[in-house]
């Protein structure tokens, strides 16, 4: 079993919808919850960093983190083509650990007009 | 400046060349990473510096090694490499040391190599 689990997609919606990306992970040591956005050949954008459980807002986007269930989401409202794109999620432990981000494998997301 | 520069952007060499991939960030950070992506997989850690020190290495070959010339700079040296190392190589900083609390990395776009 992967420490963390997340479904590649990909995701088709139609523009306006409301998105819900998901990850599972199995390491109750992670405290530290991130989703990046990775458009085709280029770097990873960080979007969201939540630490520990909870909802963190930021415009469209919405992260929560529900660690006794070891599940977190990213929903994104009003969808854009422009979101269109591949959403990792990666997470890590608190203190040490090197910064040894642990990448969900990426869901494909794409916002259809 | 929120941004990591990484030059080139495409690489294509072959495997008895030797090339550099460059880093730069000029956001203060003190903490510079190498990841190697490849298609549909996500990224993955090969090194750490920390205050220009190599703090983690991922048991990288040593056809890969990297230098940290200073706070701002980082390569990765490139030599006789194999096609399998074909991959987008990004380079990300975070302002604090791996061991930090605040320690949110910031990806440049990524250097394409292609090892024929």
């Amino acid at each position: 079993q992967k420490e963390v689990e997340q479904d590649p997609g990909p995701l088709s919606v139609p523009e306006g919808a409301i998105v819900s990306l998901n990850c599972t992970y199995s390491n109750s040591a992670f405290q530290y919850f991130m989703w990046y956005r990775q458009y085709s050949r280029k770097g990873p954008e960080l979007l969201m960093y939540t630490y520990s459980s909870g909802n963190k807002e930021d415009g469209r986007f919405t992260a929560q983190v529900d660690k006794s269930s070891k599940y977190i989401s990213l929903f994104i409202r009003d969808s854009q083509p422009s979101d269109s794109a591949t959403y990792l999620c990666a997470m890590r432990v608190l203190g040490g650990g090197g910064n040894k981000l642990t990448f969900g494998t990426g869901t494909q997301l794409k916002v259809e007009l | 400046d929120t941004e990591v520069t990484q030059t080139p952007k495409h690489l294509v060499m072959g495997m008895t060349n030797k090339k550099s991939l460059k880093c730069e960030q000029h956001m203060g950070h003190r903490a510079m990473y190498w990841y190697k992506q490849k298609a549909k997989k996500p990224p993955e850690l090969m090194f750490v510096y920390s205050y220009e020190k190599l703090s983690i290495n991922e048991s990288v070959p040593s056809r890969f090694s990297p230098e940290c010339p200073n706070s701002s700079l980082l390569n990765l040296h490139l030599h006789a490499l194999q096609p399998e190392d074909s991959a987008l190589y990004l380079c990300a900083s975070s302002q604090e040391p791996p061991t930090g609390s605040n320690e949110k990395l910031f990806f440049g776009s990524g250097t394409q190599l292609s090892v024929l």
